[in-house]
């Protein structure tokens, strides 16, 4: 399975753009970047997803290297409610289809 | 759409007791679910796949006696926490998956608290 790396936690002031850095040098040519939040004490909220091409979609931006090494999550104007922690995950293949979640990114918007 | 339940939202009970929690997809037919559970401050762990009608596959060190799980229907999972002890108290949350596709919705989860 391929692995993730992102920072533990990261500011961002309300009303500008956070991003959200993530690693998986590892990822495989068919394995997808999936990036859900979770606020506390709720279950995570899928956001985006994407293979190799940029995604967009009403919540946030995916931004993918061309090599795939590494994504970034894009959030255009953050705010309070905002606040959770981020999960970048690559999709195991296969019939089960798993979500290992890593550590994720505590993102803390700052009024 | 793709919304999941989850009941109870809480529960509370006593050391040795057995606790079900039921994981329902309201709007769609799922033939997998899967079952994670979460310690304070901690990253979700997945704990078992279940797919209807047949045997869940469990995680490497995930206790198939004490966890069970049943599938029995598109729409329905349960977890049943056998013996309770105040160890297993945690946050227990459920996914489905869609079976068109392959997206993943997950419910609100379970606060399991053990005394």
């Amino acid at each position: 399975d391929a692995k993730t790396t992102q920072p533990t936690s990261m500011d961002c002031a309300e009303g500008r753009a956070a991003n959200l850095p993530c690693n998986h040098s590892t990822i495989s040519g068919n394995e997808y970047v999936y990036w859900y939040r979770q606020i506390h004490s709720q279950g995570p909220q899928y956001i985006i997803h994407g293979l190799k091409n940029n995604e967009t979609n009403e919540m946030a931006s995916l931004i993918i290297t061309e090599d795939r090494k590494s994504s970034t999550l894009i959030l255009p104007h953050a705010t309070l409610r905002d606040t959770a922690v981020y999960y970048c995950i690559v999709r195991v293949g296969g019939a089960t289809n798993k979500l290992i979640f890593g550590t994720g990114t505590l993102l803390a918007v700052q009024p | 759409g793709a919304v999941v339940s989850q009941h109870p939202s809480r529960v509370i009970c006593k050391s040795g007791t057995s606790v079900k929690i039921e994981c329902r997809s309201l709007d769609f037919q799922a033939t997998t679910m899967f079952w994670y559970r979460q310690f304070p401050k901690k990253s979700l762990m997945l704990m078992a796949t279940s797919n209807e009608g047949s045997k869940a596959t469990y995680e490497q060190g995930v206790e198939k006696d004490k966890f069970l799980i049943n599938h029995a229907s598109l729409t329905l999972s349960t977890l049943t926490v056998t013996s309770a002890h105040p160890e297993d108290s945690s946050f227990y949350i459920c996914s489905a998956r869609e079976w068109t596709s392959y997206e993943q919705y997950f419910g609100p989860g379970t606060r399991l608290t053990v005394t």
